[in-house]
Formats: structure tokens, sequence, C-alpha cells
């Protein structure tokens, strides 16, 4: 019963390097979201995926892309990291928020 | 500017005692509120939630309570235990905002025993 999984689950980044940060779950969900957390900040929205083939921006979409591969992976690119996007990283998937977000364990990622 | 407030960033309580999160928004147009529970290198996990057609909602020793007129909600943990000690975030949706999810800045509760 894996849920939501993320990998890696750590990175360390040079300034302007690249990575994408995978995700996929496993209970046909038709929504997903990629969250960032930060200290006070809680957790803040960069994109979501509301069904498969369809990508919009959240509250912090800038210096990322996603990709909705299919309906069970859903992918955020980093093209040129920076060191404000070091966070710790969420992936979740819903069938509505009636029903609460599952969240994968995260990703911590350090640009230095 | 912040729509999802949680002025405490901190609460600590005594085991057996009740812990009473909080949770202020500014927008009007939320119409379901939730509340998440994070373990250190977890990801959330949902707790429990209220629509805005209710002003409580109970599940066991967790009860939310909703104040629409204030824009306030509360989240009492009663009793207390050791186990509870993590960081709660409270969420809010809008129906005419694609139901995403808006979170506050979280509170970390540290149960004594």
């Amino acid at each position: 019963n894996a849920g939501v999984t993320q990998t890696p689950k750590f990175q360390v980044l040079k300034t302007g390097q690249s990575m994408t940060l995978q995700c996929a779950q496993d209970m046909n969900h038709n929504s997903m979201y990629w969250y960032r957390q930060d200290p006070g900040m809680g957790l803040r929205l960069i994109y979501y995926s509301a069904s498969e083939g369809t990508t919009d921006k959240g509250e912090v979409p800038n210096g990322y892309n996603v990709s909705r591969l299919n309906k069970r992976e859903f992918s955020l690119r980093l093209e040129s990291a920076a060191p404000s996007q070091t966070s710790v990283y969420f992936c979740a998937s819903s069938e509505g928020p009636l029903y609460g977000y599952t969240f994968g364990s995260g990703t911590r990622l350090t640009v230095v | 500017d912040q729509q999802v407030k949680q002025n405490s960033p901190s609460l600590s309580v005594q085991e057996g005692r009740i812990s009473i999160l909080n949770c202020d928004y500014t927008n009007s147009m939320f119409d379901y509120f939730l509340w998440y529970k994070k373990y250190p290198a977890e990801g959330p996990t949902f707790l429990i939630s209220i629509s805005s057609i209710k002003d409580k909602n109970e599940d066991g020793r967790f009860t939310v309570f909703l104040n629409k007129s204030a824009k306030h909600l509360s989240l009492h943990i009663v009793p207390s235990q050791p186990g509870d000690s993590a960081v709660y975030f409270c969420a809010a949706s809008a129906y005419n905002a694609g139901n995403m999810l808006t979170f506050g800045g979280g509170t970390r509760l540290m149960v004594k025993p």
C-alpha cells in the first residue's frame, strides 16, 4: 500500500544545475499537487494537475515546470536551481479536498 | 498576504490536558477546512475536517470548531498524549477556486509526559 511515492528523498544541487523530482501515486486519484514547505510559511502550492493532461500554476510557480506524464505520475522540474529553491518539496494526490490530500514523504532539496 | 494564519508557532501542553490550536482566515469564500498533522521526515497526514455549514465536528479525541463570523477555527485535542507531539497545519479551500488547499504556517505541539 504505497500511496504517494517521491524520489529522491534528499538532493544537493549547485546553483544553475537542473533536476527533476518524481512523484507517483497508486490510488487512481485524478488530482495531483506539488507543494513546498518553508519554515513559518506552511505549505505553498507550486503547480497542480486537476486531471490527466492538465496542469495549472499555483501560488509560487516561478522557476519550476511540471509534467503530468499519465494518471499516476506528476514530475516537478527545476531548470536552473537557485538557493531560494532550498526547501522541502511534497507531492500529494486527491480525489478532491473533501477527501483530504494524501502526501508523499517529501524531498529535501538544498541548493548551494 | 497569507489567507490562512496560525499565529502560535509553538504550544506546550502537559499530558492529559487539553491542547487548543488556533487558525484564522481572511477569505470569506473558503467553505471547507481541514487539519493536518506532520511528524518529522514524513508528509502531512489528514486529521479532521469541517464544512462551512457546520460549527463543530468531532472524531475521537479531536474536535474542530468553526466560527464563521470571526473567520476562526480551532482544533481541540482531549486528552493530549505524547504521541500527539507534531506540527499541525490548518488548511482551507473554496469551491469556486478549484478546491485548492491553502495552508497556514503550522503550530508545533509538544505534549510533555
